[in-house]
């Protein structure tokens, strides 16, 4: 699987959009790019996925440049429970059968 | 809940003796993975299954390590001869092939 690099930590104020960036330069045109992140003592949770156009759900968006080699979360109003740390991570082609390589992630937090 | 669960949520143990863990996966998920993590660092990949098939281990999993999911449903994570090392949180997950991994809230192991 192609690394990732992410900013060690970030901070948003309340109610503005929160931008995560992460650097894949080395993605493969099978590879997908997800996000997780893991709120305070949980399991991680699934954000969103996308392959090369940008995705939107009720959670984030997902934006990829057109060479692949880097993408942003964002999420539109964070809230204090947006506070966690969130993992990019870039897997292979098989939905749901390759196993998620997490790198350390960045830590987001939210400020009232 | 019908999310994974994970059972015991916390372990304390003395060194060299052994612990067992028990997954439930969401019931209609025939993939299941294993993952530690320890303090400070993303969870890391430890062995996945595809109903009772165990497809994939890595090498983090030493021979002290065994996982079993018989008849495709809850798995169990048993790990012999513990050493202080192994002192973690023990994170399942399961999916159904689709993109997203639902994560349990983790077993926390500590090692005395």
């Amino acid at each position: 699987d192609a690394k990732t690099t992410q900013p060690p930590s970030m901070d948003c104020a309340e109610g503005r959009a929160a931008n995560l960036p992460c650097n894949h330069s080395t993605i493969s045109g099978n590879e997908y790019v997800y996000w997780y992140r893991q709120i305070h003592s949980q399991g991680p949770q699934y954000i969103i996925h996308g392959l090369k156009n940008n995705e939107t759900n009720e959670m984030a968006s997902l934006i990829i440049t057109e060479d692949r080699k880097s993408s942003t979360l964002i999420l539109p109003h964070a809230t204090l429970r947006d506070t966690a740390v969130y993992y990019c991570i870039v897997s292979g082609v098989n939905f749901g059968n390759e196993k998620l390589t997490f790198g350390t992630g960045t830590r987001l937090t939210i400020i009232p | 809940d019908t999310g994974v669960s994970q059972n015991p949520r916390h372990k304390i143990t003395k060194r060299g003796q052994n612990v067992t863990f028990r997954c439930d996966p969401i019931s209609e998920h025939n993939r299941l993975y294993w993952y530690r993590q320890t303090l400070g660092q993303g969870p890391e990949f430890l062995t996945y299954f595809q109903n009772e098939a165990q497809l994939e281990k890595s090498r983090l999993l030493s021979d002290r390590f065994s996982a079993e999911r018989p008849k495709g449903s809850f798995s169990t994570l048993e790990i012999q001869r513990t050493e202080q090392g192994d002192s973690a949180m023990y994170l399942c997950a399961s999916s159904s092939g689709r993109a997203e991994q639902f994560f349990g809230p983790g077993t926390r192991l500590t090692v005395l």
